[in-house]
């Protein structure tokens, strides 16, 4: 079965850093790239980022470029992303999500139940 | 960035009616080299992570009800439950992945009558 679970979430201060995990069982975990979608509280879902099978290659949203950074570490099965300059317009949940291909170009297939940000003073 | 629409916002149904929600792109997701629309559809119910429905605009998810069905192509598209029943009140999305940002519509909120 597979399997994605976030941590990493908390309060955090306009400004500071968090860096969040994603740690994923029950498939083979370079075979697939990897997506962070965020939800702002009571809103609808915003793309962040997402990184290919390999690790070579990642794409973000404008919003978050140069402040935000995935990667992954396969020898773990787990996917990052550090957070830094964090805004209050970065609060939401953020979900960890499956591709359907080694790619990019596939709808996400699998989600983790999520882990919420907070940025706030 | 493309844009995407959902129409209506929200709707109610009465169990065992038709439900249908639309979505609209401001390009093309058609891929023409392999005619494939790269749009998929994702259902949220209250308190969970999003589930995927339908990809390539027609293609239903292992595991999902027969009742849910994807169609369209190039820039209009639709989302039709068939037969609604009590467990599918949710708030249902559009994503785009032909082009980055790979965008989601608002959202339609889909409750019983």
């Amino acid at each position: 079965e597979v399997q994605l679970l976030e941590s990493g979430g908390g309060l955090v201060q306009p400004g500071g850093s968090l860096r969040l995990s994603c740690a994923a069982s029950g498939f083979t975990f370079n075979n697939y790239a990897m997506t962070w979608v965020r939800q702002a509280p009571g809103k609808g879902l915003e793309w962040v980022s997402a990184i290919s099978g390999s690790g070579d290659a990642t794409i973000y949203a404008d919003s978050v470029k140069g402040r935000l950074t995935i990667s992954r570490d396969d020898s773990e099965n787990t996917l990052f992303l550090q957070m830094n300059s964090l805004r209050p317009e970065d609060t939401g949940i953020y979900y960890c999500a499956k591709s359907r291909g080694v790619s990019w170009y596939y709808a996400v297939d699998c989600w983790g139940q999520g882990t919420l940000v907070t940025v706030s003073s | 960035d493309i844009v995407m629409t959902q129409s209506p916002d929200s709707l109610a149904v009465s169990l065992g009616e038709r439900a249908t929600i639309n979505c609209k792109s401001s390009q093309s997701v058609l891929y023409r080299s392999n005619n494939k629309n790269y749009l998929a559809w994702y259902q949220q119910k209250p308190g969970q992570p999003p589930k995927l429905l339908i990809y390539w605009a027609s293609t239903r998810e292992s595991g999902v009800p027969d009742r849910f069905s994807g169609s369209g192509s190039g820039t209009d598209f639709t989302l039709t439950i068939s037969s609604l029943q009590a467990e599918d009140v949710a708030v249902y999305y559009c994503q785009q992945y032909y082009s980055i940002p790979f965008t989601f519509g608002p959202g339609t909120k889909v409750d019983i009558k």
